[in-house]
């Protein structure tokens, strides 16, 4: 069974903090990850796809990394706003059954 | 463009009711989902629909039917709803069923049975 992980469940963070939470994956047959934002009362949006170990993406003040060889993504905030309070799921491409993996998420709240 | 819809925003039923959910984009996608998304667990898939014309079931069928309509809509039916679906349901579609493309979310349905 594949299981996608992610610290913290939640996270209280000061506006202007930076911050950052994980994401861990199956480390063998590594095909795609995927981060998504949720803001209560919308859709999840997607924010980045990561293919290659070593990826750094970025969008804004928010930006990502990978390392495929250990099973783990990054996701960084630096000089959090009201605004980024919602919650980041992540998401492995699974190819043995072609779907995507999603793990429970990160609830951030920044508290002003 | 509207994205992706779906109808009706909340239900409730009674246990051993039926009901469909309703789901259409107009971003001429190619693939279309259900996902179920339960407190404490990721989105968790129930059906998908690689192209028009074929369906496949994702980690949690059971309980559920699903018929793709077209290339725009997508639904999903409870024949005999159960307290254990309670649950809210998205819909979501992309263009291709494959690693790197994104998913489009719908507004999602907030489903409670009695």
């Amino acid at each position: 069974i594949l299981n996608v992980e992610q610290s913290p469940q939640s996270l209280h963070v000061q506006e202007g903090d930076s911050t950052n939470f994980t994401c861990s994956f199956p480390s063998s047959n590594f095909y795609a990850l995927h981060w998504y934002r949720w803001e209560t009362a919308k859709s999840p949006e997607a924010l980045f796809v990561m293919t290659l170990n070593g990826d750094e993406k970025k969008k804004g003040r928010i930006s990502a990394t990978l390392n495929t060889k250990e099973g783990y993504s990054y996701l960084y905030i630096k000089g959090s706003q009201p605004e980024d309070s919602a919650t980041y799921l992540c998401a492995f491409w699974s190819v043995s059954n072609y779907q995507l993996i999603w793990g429970a998420g990160t609830k951030l709240i920044i508290k002003p | 463009n509207a994205g992706v819809t779906q109808t009706p925003k909340f239900q409730v039923l009674k246990t051993g009711q039926s009901m469909t959910l309703q789901c259409a984009q107009d971003m001429n996608h190619n693939s279309m989902y259900w996902y179920r998304q339960d407190p404490g667990m990721g989105l968790r898939l129930i059906y998908y629909s690689a192209s028009e014309g074929t369906t496949d079931k994702g980690e949690v069928p059971n309980g559920y039917n699903v018929s793709r309509l077209n290339k725009r809509e997508f639904s999903l039916r409870l024949e005999s709803a159960a307290p254990s679906q309670t649950s809210v349901y998205f819909c979501a579609s992309n263009r291709l069923a494959d690693s790197t493309d994104t998913q489009y979310f719908g507004p999602g349905t907030r489903l409670t049975v009695l």
